[in-house]
């Protein structure tokens, strides 16, 4: 049973635009959510989080919504760099429970 | 200086062999993972020690067995290994927060890409 979905497997956007990257949730009981970026050959690294109180955090470039009543979580990246070109992961935890649930990733590409 | 190394990077190994994972962290933190990531990219969390307890434990054979000397090292020890056990396993370490609250953010090695022939 996954609990944390990334339904689009992959994604292109040109260079300087928009990258708009989605996750949804089915556990109610998820209160933290990360992304992290993972390029080939090594670890996932932490790019932004968002705790469930709120609705928007942003860090520079990149911006996490959260849609509680929806389960929903999106990453914003703009401008879209051919640098953020990468695996990117959401992943959700429950409060006392250090567990991350991750999802199973969306391939970003920034075409030049 | 890396903060969260694993050891070895590759892996290649006969079924029915043991072999041993081993990572280690230099950021003083108190916490680390085993996550093993199959070959559909679901990246699963398996084991978690804290301070060289273990905390969390996965529905993972018991065949895997991780051992933790200290709390800036995390082993994983895999016996009779089998061909469903090639992944790739990653090792990551954080600080939990004393006043609680969930703001683990989790660093990862580079991974270590097992494959069982």
């Amino acid at each position: 049973d996954q609990q944390v979905k990334q339904n689009s497997p992959s994604l292109s956007v040109q260079e300087g635009r928009i990258s708009i990257l989605n996750c949804d949730y089915t556990n109610s009981m998820f209160d933290y959510f990360l992304w992290y970026k993972k390029y080939p050959a090594e670890g996932p690294t932490f790019l932004i989080s968002i705790s469930s109180i709120k609705d928007k955090n942003e860090d520079g470039r990149f911006t996490v919504f959260l849609n509680k009543s929806a389960k929903h979580l999106s990453l914003h990246i703009v401008p879209s760099q051919p640098g953020d070109s990468a695996v990117y992961f959401c992943a959700a935890m429950e409060f006392g429970n250090e567990k991350l649930t991750f999802g199973t990733g969306t391939r970003l590409t920034i075409i030049p | 200086d890396t903060a969260v190394s694993q050891t070895p990077k590759y892996l290649v190994t006969q079924m029915g062999n043991d072999k041993s994972i081993k990572c280690e962290q230099n950021l003083g933190h108190d916490t680390m993972y085993w996550y093993k990531q199959d070959s559909k990219k679901f990246l699963k969390i398996m084991f978690s020690y804290n301070n060289k307890e273990l905390i969390i434990n996965e529905t993972v054979p018991n065949r895997f067995s991780p051992k933790s000397p200290d709390k800036a090292h995390l082993n994983l020890h895999i016996n009779s290994l089998e061909l469903g056990d090639s992944a790739v396993y990653f090792c990551a370490s954080s600080q939990v927060l004393s006043s609680g609250g969930s703001k683990n953010i989790q660093y990862f090695g580079a991974g270590t890409r097992l494959s069982v022939l």
